[in-house]
């Protein structure tokens, strides 16, 4: 069984800089597993930051980026506000239609 | 704007079936892909699986014998049936509608404000 694998938590200054990652139990992570970043505030529904890796999805602030790091995706906030204080998700495509979510990472900013 | 719309029970008896429906306003569920997914309390999001127009579908792997997705484009509406179900199923469900440009599906742009579900006798 494929598991995506992600921090659980992480601790950011206002104004900071974090980097997550989403990686696989087994094998590399790249471009075309299309990593999907949400975010989630208590309560709500997720919504999307970064999908296809790289790209913005709209009305999604520039301070937010994707990429490939190494074996893993990574979602970038720079410049962190308090707002940004929530649940992120990276989704995975791994194949035969099937997609899957990583445990998710707890973002603090103080 | 584009409206998804999670119903169905709220509280379903351990062994029985959970039965929900994903209402769309604001766009045809022609030519889509639609998901389910859900949120145990405290816990992450767990893709149930995916259903195009048409009808076809893919299931999360650790669900697929328990799962049933459907579409019904007279009603401009998809549903969701997991059968057999226990505590562990409590959760929020989630319905989402996937951005895709040509054969490739890249996220799920919109999404239902989701609906609660409690398993317990």
């Amino acid at each position: 069984q494929i598991v995506v694998t992600q921090e659980p938590s992480f601790s950011v200054s206002p104004g900071g800089t974090v980097t997550l990652t989403c990686g696989l139990s087994s094998g590399s992570v790249s471009s075309g597993h299309y990593p999907n970043w949400y975010q989630q505030t208590p309560g709500q529904a997720p919504r999307t930051l970064i999908y296809n890796t790289n790209t913005r999805s709209s009305g999604v602030p520039g301070r937010f980026s994707g990429s490939i790091l190494g074996n893993k995706a990574a979602l970038t906030i720079t410049g962190a506000q308090a707002d940004d204080e929530s649940d992120y998700y990276c989704m995975l495509y791994i194949g035969s239609g099937i997609r899957v979510f990583g445990g998710g990472t707890k973002v603090t900013v103080l | 704007q584009v409206q998804l719309q999670e119903s169905g029970p709220g509280l379903v008896k351990p062994s029985e079936t959970l039965s929900l429906t994903c209402s769309v306003s604001g766009d045809s569920i022609s030519n889509q892909y639609w998901s389910w997914i859900r949120q145990p309390p405290g816990k992450g999001l767990e893709w149930i699986g995916y259903i195009y127009y048409s009808g076809s579908t893919n299931y999360n792997p650790s669900l697929k014998s328990r799962v049933i997705m459907s579409v019904d484009t007279s009603k401009n509406q998809f549903s969701l049936k997991l059968n057999s179900v226990i505590a562990a199923d409590t959760a929020v469900y989630y319905c989402a509608r996937w951005f895709c440009s040509g054969p490739t599906c890249y996220y799920m742009d919109v999404w239902g404000k989701g609906t609660t579900v409690t398993v317990s006798s």
